[in-house]
């Protein structure tokens, strides 16, 4: 079955230090990969999608993630954390077996950035 | 960016009454719209993919009967949750990608529905 794992329910986070949220995916072929972040009753704002190219893609608000195709890992990063990051990540796969045209989400991780 | 726009954002309603939820493209076509469902501190669940012009494609373990989707223009699907319970209480989210695109979809602000 195809399946995206986020292993971390939280990650805490001092503000000005680095940060990694953490995503594995099951997925025959080349999924497309996405970031997402959701604030508390809001709905999902895109931060970053890989689908070919450079395994190391930058989004937006200063967000990174590494593609390593032999870890099927798409992890989720940045240099210096922000308190006003602190929201709910998910990570999603698109595969080609729908047609590039579902996301499959991950159960989220909730990144909380501390002064 | 693309802009996708939901209507209402809070909800409330009796038990056995119907909820229409509107999911509108304000700046592109979408030929395919999504609907999710989200459970509190759960992921996103898919519910069905809405076709402009045609019936709606639901996943498995969704009740075509209770969740009705329309999609009657290039800008606008709908979710109507009829004969409403408690159960259906959840926060419901569209997302459309610009037609003729792959990649990122964008997504609406969400709908809280709480059913009484």
């Amino acid at each position: 079955a195809q399946s995206v794992a986020q292993p971390e329910d939280q990650v805490n986070v001092a503000e000005g230090n680095p940060l990694t949220v953490k995503c594995t995916y099951s997925v025959s072929g080349n999924p497309y990969l996405f970031w997402y972040v959701q604030y508390p009753n809001r709905g999902l704002q895109f931060l970053l999608k890989y689908i070919t190219g450079d395994n190391l893609v930058k989004g937006s608000y200063g967000f990174e993630a590494e593609f390593n195709k032999s870890q099927t890992s798409f992890h989720l990063k940045k240099p210096s954390a922000l308190v006003s990051d602190s929201a709910l990540y998910f990570c999603a796969v698109s595969p080609l077996s729908g047609g590039y045209n579902k996301l499959i989400f991950g159960a989220g991780t909730r990144l909380a950035v501390h002064p | 960016g693309a802009v996708v726009s939901q209507h209402p954002s809070w909800v409330i309603c009796k038990s056995g009454t119907s909820v229409k939820i509107e999911c509108r493209s304000l700046d592109f076509q979408a030929t395919t719209m999504f609907w999710y469902r989200q459970f509190p501190k759960q992921s996103l669940m898919l519910m069905a993919t809405s076709n402009e012009g045609s019936k709606a494609t639901y996943e498995q373990g969704v009740e075509k009967d209770k969740f009705l989707i329309n999609h009657a223009s290039l800008t606008l699907s709908t979710l109507t949750v009829t004969s409403a319970h408690p159960e259906d209480s959840s926060f419901y989210i569209c997302s459309a990608r610009v037609t003729g695109t792959t990649g990122e979809l964008f997504f609406g602000e969400g709908s809280r529905l709480t059913v009484l």
